[in-house]
């Protein structure tokens, strides 16, 4: 088992670029997370998808879209750069039904933005 | 929505020693708290989590205690390793709920 997976593992943008992040979630998982995460800071939650649909989103401007695959994989599209969306950026997989309610994480990918 | 407010920041011990971490919530309808372990460049994984209907959880030198009636919760680490050195987040959750409100995090340092 891969476990989630994410690509790339870094990444350096300038500001007003566009940028796609993608996710594999562990097997057997169909629900896809994103989080952000500044240095020093928790995983702030951005969306989640279900079923090739946004079940959820946290407080993130429409900048920030994504997309789930019938695979259940996933990606994050940032538009309009800004040099404040430089972090990591956590993919977290879960399973729909089930007793734990565990998000399993990515390795992330990290941006830069200059 | 939910707050969660994690303290301290930074908790520096010697080895040997125990380290206490404690975290507040706001939603009273949140029920499910896990810990989550960060190392430097690494995922963040969990290491122990409670259910509201529960008061303590424990797992070898790690240990978890929810307050319901005055929201909060702790975690535990009894006889510290310098491998335990991290960054700690807990966070709260709603039943039936994947999406985790985070604590900002405690830096551990376990000095040998």
């Amino acid at each position: 088992d891969a476990g989630v997976t994410q690509s790339p593992t870094h990444l350096i943008k300038t500001r007003g670029q566009q940028v796609t992040l993608r996710c594999s979630p562990k097997s057997g998982h169909d629900t896809v997370s994103w989080y952000q995460q500044a240095l020093g800071q928790g995983p702030q939650f951005i969306f989640q998808y279900y079923e090739e649909e946004e079940r959820q989103r946290g407080n993130f401007p429409d900048r920030f879209s994504g997309h789930q695959f019938p695979n259940y994989s996933s990606e994050l599209n940032v538009n309009a750069l800004l040099l404040g969306d430089s972090a990591l950026y956590l993919c977290a997989s879960s399973p729909a039904r089930g007793s734990s309610y565990e998000q399993y994480f990515g390795p992330g990918t990290r941006l830069t933005v200059t | 929505g939910e707050n969660v407010e994690q303290h301290p920041s930074t908790l520096s011990v010697q080895e040997g020693d125990s380290a206490v971490i404690k975290c507040t919530y706001s939603d009273s309808a949140s029920n499910y708290f896990p810990w989550y372990k960060q190392e430097l460049g690494k995922r963040p994984q969990l290491i122990i989590d409670i259910r509201s209907n529960v008061g303590e959880k424990k797992d070898q030198r790690i240990a978890v205690t929810l307050n319901k009636t005055a929201k909060h919760f702790s975690l535990h680490i009894t006889e510290t390793q310098p491998e335990d050195s991290a960054v700690y987040f807990c966070a709260s959750q709603r039943g039936g709920s994947y999406i985790p409100t985070f604590g900002r995090g405690t830096s551990l340092i376990v000095h040998p």
